[in-house]
């Protein structure tokens, strides 16, 4: 079975601070994803990687695939409070490429305040 | 377009009972997965839907049942409840099994059993 952990589980800091999160994984994904969920609502797909060592940038957010495929970040420069939520990092399990069929981490609970 | 929904929102039953979650997919997918995400963790995958077919399944016991119907509306079925599968179960649709389809996720139906 595929795990990823994520790391860390919590995350409290002021308005305007930079934060990363970390998934790993002992075992190679195709890909990863990242979503965000806010309470009350389902996971929201932030971005997709596919490529070991790929970098994408959505705004304020920095995500990075490992070279090897086993690992990915998760970079917020001067975090805000709308930026507060759960993220989790997910990949397709037993090695797929389906999208449908996803192993989720734990997730980080980000809170940001003003 | 109408995204995914759910319901019902919230639910309420006793241990032993049985009880049938909805999922309406968003127009056009024909592709639907359930996840259980219990507090505090990541989703974790259930089954998927394709086409009215089974197309994969998680480590769930077999009283946890689906169903796909002609126009990709969804059920998920869950028997002689126990206290564990409290809960917010989730439903994902996407337009297929390829890589590049992305998931949408519904708010989910939060499940307490007492």
């Amino acid at each position: 079975t595929q795990l990823l952990e994520q790391s860390p589980q919590f995350l409290s800091i002021q308005e305007g601070e930079n934060l990363t999160v970390y998934c790993n994984s002992s075992s190679v994904f195709s890909s990863l994803q990242w979503y965000r969920q806010e309470p009350g609502e389902g996971p929201v797909l932030l971005v997709t990687v596919v490529t070991g060592g790929e970098v994408k940038k959505l705004k304020r957010l920095t995500f990075q695939f490992g070279d090897a495929r086993k690992d990915s970040s998760l970079h917020i420069t001067a975090a805000q409070p709308g930026d507060t939520g759960l993220y989790l990092c997910a990949g397709p399990r037993g090695g797929g490429t389906s999208y449908g069929k996803l192993t989720f981490g734990q997730g980080t609970i980000l809170t940001v305040h003003p | 377009e109408t995204g995914v929904t759910q319901s019902p929102t919230h639910l309420i039953k006793t241990r032993g009972q049985q009880v049938t979650l909805r999922c309406s997919s968003q127009s056009g997918h024909n592709t639907v997965s359930w996840y259980q995400q219990a507090l505090g963790q990541g989703p974790q995958f259930i089954f998927q839907y394709y086409r009215e077919e089974e197309n994969g399944r998680g480590n769930f016991p077999p009283r946890f049942s689906g169903l796909q119907f002609p126009n990709y509306s969804s059920e998920l079925n869950v028997n002689a409840l126990e206290l564990d599968d409290s809960a917010l179960y989730l439903c994902a649709s996407s337009l297929g099994l390829a890589l590049a389809y992305e998931q949408y996720f519904g708010p989910g139906t939060r499940l307490t059993v007492t």
